[in-house]
């Protein structure tokens, strides 16, 4: 158990609709790290967020945001959903900021847009 | 090029030894990390190397570093059914940036 916790597991949702994510870090860590998992892009970071603050941007879509509230933990919110967000959604977390912490992953949000 | 680079399939027969290789990108790269990912979990925290290392050792796990040729290969001992995953190398860009991952299938 990595001590990220992300609800819900499953989540089956129909184009055009939002959902969101809910991630809460291992107890002491300031960071926060959003990634997509697909057959076709592989794992892509999407954004990080440090102490409730932006940190970094990878490749999110404009449909897509996310938060870190002041108990550190982290929403992704994804709207207009089309079938091609249908993928894995991971939440890991570090205790900082500094290149090349180690990432502490969940067991991931499976989201299926039909 | 942009891409973190890893072979996609590794077949092994139980007790075997497994070596999955893996290029990367950014020389300046500090620490170096293997993940692992069970069918229907997460990225496991596998084994990591400092970059100024060329080996680690830690049980069945050997890490080999070649920073010249950007090259980093991860080999398990006497391979177990259990060891059966997905393995993904990782550098320190944009956060973590992975590979595509390298199945390992474990034969009895």
């Amino acid at each position: 158990d990595s001590g990220v916790t992300q609800t819900p597991k499953h989540l089956i949702t129909a184009t055009g609709q939002r959902v969101t994510l809910r991630c809460s870090p291992r107890s002491g860590d300031l960071s926060v790290y959003w990634y997509q998992q697909s057959l076709d892009q592989g794992l892509q970071f999407l954004i990080q967020y440090y102490n409730g603050e932006e940190r970094a941007k990878g490749n999110i879509l404009e449909r897509f945001s996310a938060q870190q509230f002041p108990d550190l933990h982290s929403e992704l919110n994804l709207s207009s959903l089309e079938l091609g967000d249908s993928a894995l959604y991971f939440c890991a977390s570090s205790a900082g900021t500094a290149e090349g912490e180690k990432l502490f992953f969940g067991s991931g949000t499976q989201l299926s847009v039909l | 090029g942009e891409d973190v680079e890893q072979s996609l399939f590794l077949s092994v027969r139980e007790g075997d030894s497994s070596v999955i290789n893996c290029t990367y990108t950014d020389s300046s790269s500090t620490y170096l990390y293997w993940y692992k990912q069970e069918p229907g979990a997460g990225l496991q925290l596998l084994t990591y190397i400092f970059s100024n290392m060329d080996m680690k050792q830690d049980q069945r796990l050997t890490v080999l570093l070649n920073k010249k040729d950007k090259h980093l290969s991860l080999r398990i001992a006497d391979t177990q059914t259990g060891d059966s995953a997905i393995y993904f190398c990782a550098e320190p860009r944009r956060a973590l940036t992975f590979g595509s991952g390298t199945r390992l299938q474990v034969q009895p």
